[in-house]
């Protein structure tokens, strides 16, 4: 069974801090991942999917890098925002669905 | 991009009542689509899955009779909650897929519905 966890569960920077989220998973046999953008009260948003046969994916101030091998992904924002702040969920396939973590809740202070 | 339409997004419910949340997919033809649950600081839990034109296959410990899901059209999907209870307040999230598979392919999400039931 495919589990998927993110640490820290919380992280509150201030503006200008690069953000770094976590996530790993325990069955390191993916097709992909993908990392979703939720704010409060509201649906995901989809921010970036790295394929199995890549080791990042970037979107302008956000990149994301995959280790297969070690079951980890990595979620860099850059020059964060308070925009930016959002809880951040990382979620596999899982069989014919997808796994989820419960998310890191980013504050950026202004 | 495309955009999953969810309605409503907020509902009030007395307890013994029905409610129904729909799910669109605006600009694409989805043959799947998702349903979730989450509860506050947690993560999504699927629920059923709904492909087209059949019968919603249900995750271990979700009740069919309870949480009826119908998927009649490409661009809709509904999930009622039936005889609502306090306890079924939660947030509801639908996401649709233009595959049968969610291999290499974006799910996309609706805004979900914030259900309390009194």
């Amino acid at each position: 069974k495919q589990e998927v966890t993110q640490i820290p569960a919380a992280l509150s920077v201030p503006e200008g801090e690069n953000l770094v989220l976590n996530c790993s998973f325990t069955d390191s046999a993916i097709y992909n991942l993908q990392w979703f953008r939720q704010d409060p009260g509201k649906g995901l948003t989809s921010l970036l999917l790295i394929q199995s046969s890549q080791r990042e994916q970037t979107s302008g101030r956000l990149n994301a890098s995959l280790d297969k091998s070690s079951g980890r992904s990595t979620l860099y924002i850059a020059a964060s925002q308070p925009g930016d702040s959002a809880t951040y969920l990382c979620a596999v396939p899982n069989d014919y669905k997808l796994s989820f973590g419960a998310g890191t809740t980013v504050t950026v202070r202004a | 991009g495309a955009v999953v339409s969810q309605h409503p997004s907020r509902v009030i419910c007395k307890s013994g009542t029905s409610v129904k949340i729909e799910c669109r997919s605006l600009d694409f033809q989805a043959t799947t689509m998702f349903w979730y649950r989450q509860f506050p600081k947690q993560s999504l839990m699927l629920m059923a899955t709904s492909n087209e034109g059949s019968k919603a296959t249900y995750e271990q410990g979700v009740e069919k009779d309870k949480f009826l899901i119908n998927h009649a059209s490409l661009t809709l999907s509904t999930l009622t909650v039936t005889s609502a209870h306090p306890e079924d307040s939660s947030f509801y999230i639908c996401s649709a897929s233009g595959r049968t598979s969610s291999y290499n392919s974006p799910l996309h999400f609706g805004n979900g519905t914030r259900l309390t039931v009194t």
